[in-house]
């Protein structure tokens, strides 16, 4: 069955603690992104990686990392640095320029 | 930054009526694609659009693209219960990144 997994589906995260979320596809899709998502907005780009061992900042990564050892999976550290970590965590893979989307992590703060 | 503004931001109609949403840009676009959410899921492809008024049909929606490449809309007629859910608008201008609409979210009464 084909697609993109993403882990866990929720996540606490207390104060000054990092967290990885996890995100692993089966389409074989080079490209791969991280937005975040808040109430009543859209989403907004994080990360990308066009390609294995390379990724590229997106509009709002302060506070993130990330890395891409395997062309499968594009894991997203939420960092201490993040003040606001409460949101909608989506993970996407592209080709022909059209995003799959995984089923999100929802990331709250204890 | 690039700035893609997406009207309305909620809209509610009674089962049957007909639904639009807005998607505007300050600057010219190389294509647009439309995403749908569904309420507590992951957005969704719908379509791309790329040539200066171009129209797509897909059943009961109508995507159209501008002549000057800066807006777009979509149209939904005799709205169902099943188009609940929060319709994105997403845009390139030459560069590899999506920027997202803000969404506009449908609710459908009964």
């Amino acid at each position: 069955d084909g697609g993109i997994t993403q882990s866990p589906k929720y996540l606490f995260r207390k104060e000054g603690q990092n967290v990885t979320l996890s995100c692993e596809q089966n389409l074989n899709h080079d490209a791969m992104y991280w937005y975040r998502q808040d109430p009543g907005q859209g989403l907004r780009l994080i990360y990308y990686s066009q390609i294995v061992n390379d990724f590229q900042k997106g509009d709002i990564a302060e506070g993130y990392s990330v890395s891409r050892e395997k062309k499968e999976s594009f894991p997203l550290t939420v960092t201490s640095a993040q003040k606001n970590p409460t949101a909608f965590y989506l993970c996407a893979s592209s080709t022909d320029r059209k995003l799959f989307f995984g089923s999100g992590t929802q990331l709250s703060v204890l | 930054g690039q700035q893609v503004m997406q009207i309305p931001q909620y809209q509610h109609v009674q089962e049957g009526e007909d639904f639009t949403t807005y998607c505007n840009s300050s600057t010219t676009l190389s294509n647009i694609q439309w995403y749908k959410q569904r309420p507590g899921g992951h957005p969704v492809f719908l379509i791309q659009l790329v040539k200066s008024g171009e129209v797509k049909k897909q059943k009961r929606l109508t995507f159209q693209f501008g002549e000057a490449k800066k807006n777009s809309s979509l149209h939904i007629t005799a709205t169902q219960t099943t188009d609940v859910g929060t319709y994105f608008c997403a845009a390139r201008t030459g560069a590899n990144n999506l920027f997202f609409g803000t969404g506009t979210r449908l609710t459908v009464i009964p």
